[in-house]
C-alpha cells in the first residue's frame, strides 16, 4: 500500500530564504508525482508535475526533483516571499489508476 | 475554461438530512474524481469515473455515500443520512486520459460540509 510522508509538517522562515520541502513515498511504481499548493479555505492549485521518467521540473522560483529509486521528492523554493505562505501537498499516482495518494502537507509561513 | 466547478461552496445541515454535492468537470476531460479532506485523515480518494462509468469506489466510506455521473458534464455525491463525522471538505477533480507519462488532475474549489 502506497504511503506518502511529508517533512516537516510546518515551517516558518524569514522572507528571502531558500527552502526545501520533503516528500517520501513507499512504492516506487508511480506514474507521476504532483506538488500542489493550498491556501486556507481554498482548493488545490497544481504547481509542478514530474513524470516517473523525469528527474526534475522547474517553474519560476520552484524546482521539484524526483528520485524514484529512493522514493523521494523535494520542492525547492528560491527567495521565498510572504505570498508563498500556504500548505504544500505532495501526491503520487500509481501506474494503472488515476488515484492520487497525498501526503499530509507542509504548512509554510514566510515572515516579512 | 472556467475550471472544475463545484456547488454549493458551503453546506450546513443537520444530522440525518440528505446532502447532495455537485461537480462540473472541465469540458473534454475523461476522468472525474471525488476526494474528501479532513484534519485527521488528510485528502483521500472516494470514487472516480472514466467516461461516466464508476471505476473504483473502494474509498467510499459507507453505504450512506453514493455518487453518480449521468453525463460527461455533471456528477453528484450524495450522503443520506448525513452524520457529524461526515463534516469535511469535498473536492472534485477532473483529468484527461493519461498520455506520455502525464496524468494531471485539476481540482475544484471544494465544498465545505458541516453536519450538526
Amino acid at each position: 500500500k502506497q504511503e506518502v510522508t511529508q517533512i516537516p509538517a510546518a515551517l516558518s522562515v524569514p522572507e528571502g530564504e531558500n527552502l526545501v520541502l520533503n516528500c517520501s513515498f513507499t512504492d516506487s511504481a508511480i506514474y507521476n508525482l504532483q506538488w500542489f499548493r493550498q491556501d486556507p479555505g481554498k482548493g488545490l492549485t497544481s504547481l509542478l508535475l514530474i513524470q516517473s521518467s523525469q528527474r526534475e521540473q522547474t517553474s519560476g522560483r520552484l524546482n521539484a526533483s524526483l528520485d524514484k529509486s529512493s522514493g523521494r521528492s523535494t520542492l525547492y523554493i528560491a527567495a521565498s516571499q510572504p505570498g508563498d505562505s500556504a500548505t504544500y501537498l505532495c501526491a503520487v499516482s500509481s501506474g494503472n489508476t488515476g488515484k492520487l495518494i497525498f501526503g499530509q502537507g507542509t504548512t509554510l509561513q514566510v515572515k516579512p | 475554461d472556467a475550471g472544475v466547478i463545484q456547488s454549493p461552496r458551503h453546506e450546513v445541515t443537520e444530522m440525518g438530512q440528505e446532502v447532495t454535492l455537485r461537480c462540473k468537470p472541465i469540458s473534454g476531460h475523461d476522468y472525474l474524481f471525488w476526494y474528501r479532506q479532513t484534519m485527521m485523515r488528510g485528502l483521500e480518494l472516494l470514487i472516480y469515473f472514466n467516461n461516466n462509468v464508476p471505476i473504483d469506489d473502494s474509498g467510499m466510506p459507507e453505504d450512506r455515500f453514493s455518487a453518480k455521473m449521468p453525463n460527461a458534464s455533471f456528477s453528484t455525491l450524495k450522503i443520506q443520512p448525513s452524520e457529524p463525522r461526515d463534516s469535511a471538505v469535498y473536492f472534485c477533480a477532473s483529468s484527461l486520459a493519461p498520455s506520455g507519462g502525464v496524468w494531471e488532475q485539476f481540482f475544484g474549489p471544494g465544498t465545505r460540509l458541516t453536519v450538526l
